[in-house]
Parts: C-alpha cells; structure tokens; sequence
C-alpha cells in the first residue's frame, strides 16, 4: 500500500531536549516536505527536499533542522524544542513539487 | 516568494446550496493550482487540481475555475452535503517547484 509514515504520532516533550520525528514513503517520490498546521494558520512549509541530500527552507524553518540522505525518508530534528513548537506536523510526498501531494498520519507535538 | 489569500476562513451554507472558496496568488509563474480536503482529525487529501494551461476542471459536484491574468482561482462545489463540511486548502506550485498554501476554509453543511 502507497503510504507515507511518520512517528511518533504523538509527543510531549520539555524545553531543550532534542527529538526527532520520521518520515518515510514507500512510493519512490523525489519530493518531500515539512509542514506546521497551527488554527487560524494554515499549512505553513517548514523545510523541503527536491532529492536526495538537496534541501531547502520553507517558510518558517527557524528551530528545525532536516537532512535526506535517502530517498524514502525526510526525517524532522528539533535540537532544542520550544514552547513555541508545540503543532500538529505533516510530512508530505509528491512525485515533483508539482504534482498531488501525499500526507502522513501527522504528529502532535507538545512542548512544555 | 509566493504569497497565497484564501477567503474565507469559514463558511456555512444549507444542505443542497453552493459554496464557493477563492484564492490570490502573487506570482505569475505559478502554474500549478491543487485543492485539499482535511476532515476534523484527518490528514489533507487532494481533491482537485488544475494547471495553468487549462480555465476550469469538473469532477462530479466540485469543480475549480482558474483566472490567470486576474492570478485567482476557486473552488466551486455544488449541491453540498454534510460530509462536505472540512478544512479546504488551496496551494500554490510555482516556479521554485515548491507548494505553498493558503491558510484554509473551514465549511459548514448544514443539514
């Protein structure tokens, strides 16, 4: 089954400790992507990758890092998570930028 | 970079009527125009796309009407049902091969 996969599905954490959240698809795509989805906000484009070990900033990328050295994964670290982080976060899959993206379950991130 | 305006942020109508959903974009290069669906506590799914070389697309009772000179585009469903009611997104593929969307519509069919 076409899928993309993120964990963990659902996080609190405290301020400063480093988490990671994965992203993996299974459907041979050379575009990923990051998003934060905060009420009122929208889908707002954290980082995105056109290939492997190409990437590049979204939006709002301040306090997150990401890095694709393969192409089924598009892993998301916070080194020093924030209240501020606190979000429900989708990674994204498409063929190109241009073409139907494909989300993951999404992660809820809580930062206390 | 791209900039996108979706209006509006809600929406309500009666079971059966239209309900119509636009957005702005800034940059005349964008040539590729995609809706989404998110149900409460759902991911986005894509529900529509059209692209710059082509003025409108139907599927069923929802359709997207594309403006190129004016830079808009909008969603258009018709004889709405409760299972309509969701999070629309509108987004934007540009010339940076990258997809940016707007902030969302929430809709309410009212039965």
């Amino acid at each position: 089954e076409a899928q993309v996969t993120q964990n963990p599905r659902y996080l609190i954490t405290v301020t400063g400790k480093k988490l990671t959240v994965t992203c993996s698809q299974n459907m041979n795509h050379e575009y990923m992507s990051w998003y934060r989805q905060d009420p009122g906000l929208g889908l707002r484009q954290i980082y995105y990758s056109m290939n492997v070990e190409v990437t590049d900033k979204g939006d709002v990328p301040e306090g997150y890092k990401v890095s694709r050295k393969e192409k089924r994964n598009f892993p998301l670290i916070l080194e020093s998570p924030s209240p501020n982080q606190t979000s429900l976060y989708f990674c994204a899959s498409s063929l190109t930028g241009l073409t139907e993206a494909f989300f993951g379950q999404g992660t809820r991130l809580t930062v206390v | 970079g791209e900039n996108v305006e979706q209006h509006p942020s809600t929406l309500s109508v009666q079971e059966g009527d239209s309900a119509v959903i636009k957005c702005t974009y800034s940059d005349s290069a964008s040539n590729y125009f995609p809706w989404y669906k998110q149900e409460l506590g759902k991911r986005p799914q894509l529900i529509i796309d059209i692209r710059s070389n082509v003025g409108e697309k139907k599927d069923q009772r929802i359709a997207v009407t594309l403006n190129k000179t004016a830079k808009h585009f909008s969603l258009h469903i018709t004889e709405t049902q409760p299972e309509d009611s969701a999070v629309y997104f509108c987004a934007v593929g540009g010339s940076q091969g990258n997809l940016i969307f707007g902030k969302g519509t929430k809709l309410s069919v009212k039965p």
